[in-house]
């Protein structure tokens, strides 16, 4: 398998649930990403992970964990999530250049009720 | 601060038409990395051209050209003859090398080409 994969691609989770979304890159990259994408919302860049060392967490609340075991795997465990989550969950992979884009994965539509 | 503005939240083009999308950004880095992606209906985000800042020429790939005026801080991008899987959102990216692995977007724009 090639590029980036999510799964699931889609999840309705209630509030009370615990769930964790899957990313994995065969790319070789060493930087992986979350985004969230709300409807009518900019790209908001949730975590960043470099060598499996997280670099960047943006404020999130505690009930998004992400953890990155290695530099092919990236994970985003959910836990008591509100409405307001719902939302394109994107995983995206990158060297570590400025000339290097992000690849991105096909994203994960989370649905919390 | 780096910040990405996309002026444009809804463009409309007549297919086979030329079309250009408006980027405009700011950043303190002395070097950095322009990209554009495009998202369509179904989610994915797919890279199409990048402009490096000390890059001389201005980038192409087929379809896709970036207009880069470095003293405007514009990196607009062109799409020549428009077809109808064009329609999507755009989004224009910056990532410079003082900001680590940051990825800066903006906030798209949403092209529709008419038939």
């Amino acid at each position: 398998e090639t590029g980036v994969t999510q799964t699931p691609r889609h999840l309705v989770m209630g509030m009370t649930n615990k769930k964790s979304l899957k990313c994995e890159q065969h790319l070789g990259h060493n930087a992986m990403y979350w985004y969230k994408q709300s409807a009518k919302k900019p790209l908001e860049l949730m975590f960043v992970y470099n060598f499996k060392e997280q670099t960047e967490n943006n404020s999130v609340p505690s009930r998004f964990s992400p953890e990155c075991p290695n530099s092919s795997h990236l994970f985003l465990h959910l836990h008591t999530l509100q409405p307001e989550d719902s939302a394109l969950y994107l995983c995206a992979s990158s060297q570590v250049t400025d000339r290097d884009e992000q690849y991105f994965g096909p994203g994960t539509r989370l649905t919390v009720t | 601060a780096q910040k990405i503005t996309q002026t444009q939240p809804g463009m409309f083009v007549q297919e086979k038409e030329a079309v250009t999308l408006d980027c405009t950004y700011d950043t303190s880095d002395p070097s950095y990395g322009l990209f554009w992606y495009k998202q369509p209906s179904s989610g994915e985000m797919i890279f199409l051209i990048y402009q490096g800042s000390y890059d001389q020429q201005n980038a192409t790939e087929g379809r896709y050209s970036l207009n880069f005026q470095k003293a405007r801080k514009s990196a607009n991008l062109v799409i020549s003859a428009s077809q109808l899987g064009d329609s999507a959102m755009y989004f224009c990216a910056m990532r410079g090398t003082n900001t680590g692995n940051q990825f800066y977007f903006g906030t798209g724009t949403s092209l529709t080409v008419i038939p």
